[in-house]
């Protein structure tokens, strides 16, 4: 059973423009969310998170949305830069826990 | 800041050895540490959380005396993989968090064990 899903393998955007990752989740006590990147041959670097109790976090290039009647986020990245090429995880967890559960990840390709 | 250095990054060895790996909090101290296991394609999946001083929480279906953790030190914790197997073989990676329930965990590189 698959808690959270990253329903796109990859992606592919021009540079300038503007990236669209996606993440579902099914577990309604998720409270806490983040995206992670990840380059090859290194860990995932945290980019941003947000908690349940908004509904957008913004961080520079980087917006998170939350939409939790839908159980659904999505990380917005403008404007989308070559560097940004990477696999891009999503993950939840309830803060009660400090467990992350992590989606199957999204490549991210921003063509120059 | 938030520097997680996880070592050795890959390791070789023939079945039935014990490997550890290593994985320490550079410049934050980490309350809470977390090992994890990803097979290819597919998402990183918790094996077990460690708090400095006492037991390690085990996920289910890991078997804690194949994977023996240790978290000493509020910066270091080790993982050995006890009498390894081909099946063992996999990426190992592991994270790091210093604060609360909602402080991001941050991650080690990973190491890449190979059982031959």
């Amino acid at each position: 059973d698959q808690q959270v899903k990253q329903n796109s393998p990859s992606l592919s955007v021009q540079e300038g423009r503007i990236s669209i990752l996606n993440c579902d989740y099914t577990n309604s006590m998720f409270d806490y969310f983040l995206w992670y990147k990840k380059y090859p041959a290194e860990g995932p670097t945290f980019l941003i998170s947000i908690s349940s109790i908004k509904d957008k976090n913004e961080d520079g290039r980087f917006t998170v949305f939350l939409n939790k009647s839908a159980k659904h986020l999505s990380l917005h990245i403008v404007p989308s830069q070559p560097g940004d090429s990477a696999v891009y995880f999503c993950a939840a967890s309830n803060s009660g826990t400090y467990k992350y559960i992590f989606g199957t990840g999204t490549r991210l390709k921003v063509l120059a | 800041g938030a520097v997680v250095s996880q070592h050795p990054s890959r390791v070789i060895c023939k079945s039935g050895t014990s490997v550890k790996i290593e994985c320490r909090s550079l410049d934050f101290q980490a309350t809470t540490m977390f090992w994890y296991r990803q097979f290819p394609k597919q998402s990183l999946m918790l094996m077990a959380t460690s708090n400095e001083g006492s037991k390690a929480t085990y996920e289910q279906g890991v078997e804690k005396d194949k994977f023996l953790i240790n978290h000493a030190s509020l910066t270091l914790s080790t993982l050995t993989v006890t009498s390894a197997h081909p099946e063992d073989s996999s990426f190992y990676i592991c994270s790091a968090s210093g604060g609360g329930p909602n402080q991001p965990q941050h991650f080690g590189d990973g190491t890449r064990l190979s059982i031959l």
